[in-house]
């Protein structure tokens, strides 16, 4: 079954400090991987997307890796804002128009 | 620059009364999506539309209609909503029907929130 698993479900850091969340997939045929981030009433917005052949990859503060043999991805945070404050989604695309979702780490960024 | 627009962004109903909800872009994008997302849940797909061509996901209640009368719009109808129906539906888009296996990026919209009394 196409899974996709993320740890922690939620997270509390404060102001300044780095975190890494975790993607744990089961997808197959697995095509790319991607990270969102949804604030809180609002829609996904990209943060990363990587193919099979892409070990990691930036967007400002935000670094994703990707492990296609082990089947696992981490979003890292760098010097962590109030505003990095949201919901982190793991998304695998697989097959012919398969998104499989994760169900998402909630960051809470304390002061 | 809004690229998919919801309108409303909150919306009530009443149980069991029809209720619509649109979404456009102006992405120019030949694929359009409906998800579902209920609190603290991944956004689930309804269905999705590569031009004019309807794909509808098998485990979508026959509850829920789509349609999109040109690249712009599509409209999401939700035929006799139930308590069960309240969520935030996201619309998005892409350029290719194959996100799976291409990197073409699905843009998001802010969703509305359907509330059902």
């Amino acid at each position: 079954k196409n899974q996709v698993e993320q740890s922690p479900q939620s997270l509390i850091i404060l102001e300044g400090k780095n975190c890494t969340l975790q993607c744990n997939y089961t997808v197959s045929p697995f095509s790319n991987l991607r990270w969102y981030k949804q604030d809180t009433g609002r829609g996904p917005v990209s943060l990363t997307i990587m193919t099979f052949s892409e070990n990691t990859k930036s967007n400002g503060r935000y670094t994703a890796t990707l492990d296609a043999d082990t089947k696992q991805s981490s979003l890292h945070i760098t010097a962590s804002q109030l505003s990095d404050s949201a919901s982190y989604i793991c998304v695998v695309g697989g097959g012919y128009n398969k998104l499989i979702f994760g169900a998402g780490t909630r960051l809470a960024v304390h002061p | 620059d809004a690229m998919v627009i919801q309108n409303p962004r909150y919306q009530v109903t009443q149980f069991g009364k029809p209720v619509t909800l649109s979404c456009s872009q102006t992405l120019n994008h030949n694929v359009m999506y409906w998800y579902q997302q209920k609190s603290s849940q991944a956004p689930k797909l309804l269905f999705h539309y590569y031009d004019k061509d309807f794909n509808n996901e098998a485990d979508t209640p026959d509850n829920f209609q789509s349609r999109r009368p040109n690249t712009s719009f599509c409209f999401l109808d939700i035929r006799s909503p139930g308590l069960g129906d309240a969520a935030m539906y996201l619309c998005a888009t892409s350029r290719d029907s194959s996100p799976g296996t291409g990197a073409y990026e699905q843009y998001f919209g802010p969703g509305t929130r359907l509330t059902v009394t």
